[in-house]
């Protein structure tokens, strides 16, 4: 089975900019969730969907927006980027979305914004 | 609101000496437990997990015993390799926050040949 894919890995963009990334689940997995990896936060949750809708949006300004699509695919928007946007952005996703179950997370999208 | 605590690292030990690497929560619910492994360049992977309290869980050679009492749930290896660097982070997931995971700030493991 294949794993969990994040599109573009990496991306180079200018402040002001926006960017969206793309995140495909393992086959079957109904929830995808997102985080910002940072050196100085360590890992931030960003927001979660199940089923297209969103369940869970942690504490990140609105510039920072996310969809799920009928095929539990996922994307990922931030708008006016600002340097300190620059971080690890993963992907997980996992089949019913509830606490105990696993989660599967993909090899992530490195943001540098210049 | 949760939270996860890790040691201080990074922590560096020679092949085959013994591993501990403490963890310990706050929830306000009932919190599944999970130890991911993050080599470089990649994303993370689960190592083991918990889901209820005084569960085991362990995975290639790895062990973390979910402690209520303590609100711990500490990751011990007996013997490690070189294989075993890597950034190791522990996390929770509160019963009603879905899948949301509260990580740790990770520890950095290099083991020496």
């Amino acid at each position: 089975k294949a794993g969990v894919t994040q599109t573009p890995r990496y991306l180079i963009k200018t402040r002001g900019q926006q960017v969206t990334l793309s995140c495909s689940p393992i086959s079957g997995h109904r929830s995808v969730s997102w985080y910002q990896q940072t050196p100085g936060q360590g890992l931030q949750f960003l927001f979660e969907y199940f089923s297209e809708t969103q369940r869970n949006k942690g504490n990140f300004p609105g510039r920072f927006s996310g969809r799920q699509f009928s095929n539990s695919r996922s994307e990922m928007n931030v708008s006016t980027l600002e340097l300190g946007d620059s971080a690890l952005y993963l992907c997980a996703s996992s089949f019913g979305g509830s606490s105990t179950d696993t989660q599967y997370f993909g090899p992530g999208t490195r943001l540098t914004v210049l | 609101g949760d939270s996860v605590t890790q040691m201080e690292g990074p922590v560096t030990l020679s092949e085959e000496a013994f591993l501990t690497i403490n963890c310990t929560y706050t929830a306000t619910g009932y919190p599944s437990l999970f130890w991911y492994v993050q080599y470089p360049g990649e994303g993370l992977q689960l190592l083991l997990k918990a889901t209820k309290a005084d569960d085991k869980g362990s995975n290639k050679g790895f062990e973390a015993t979910y402690r209520k009492e303590t609100t711990s749930f500490h990751l011990e290896k007996g013997s490690v390799q070189v294989s075993d660097s890597a950034v190791y982070f522990c996390a929770l997931s509160d019963l009603g926050a879905n899948s949301k995971l509260t990580f740790g700030k990770g520890i950095t493991l290099s083991v020496r040949p």
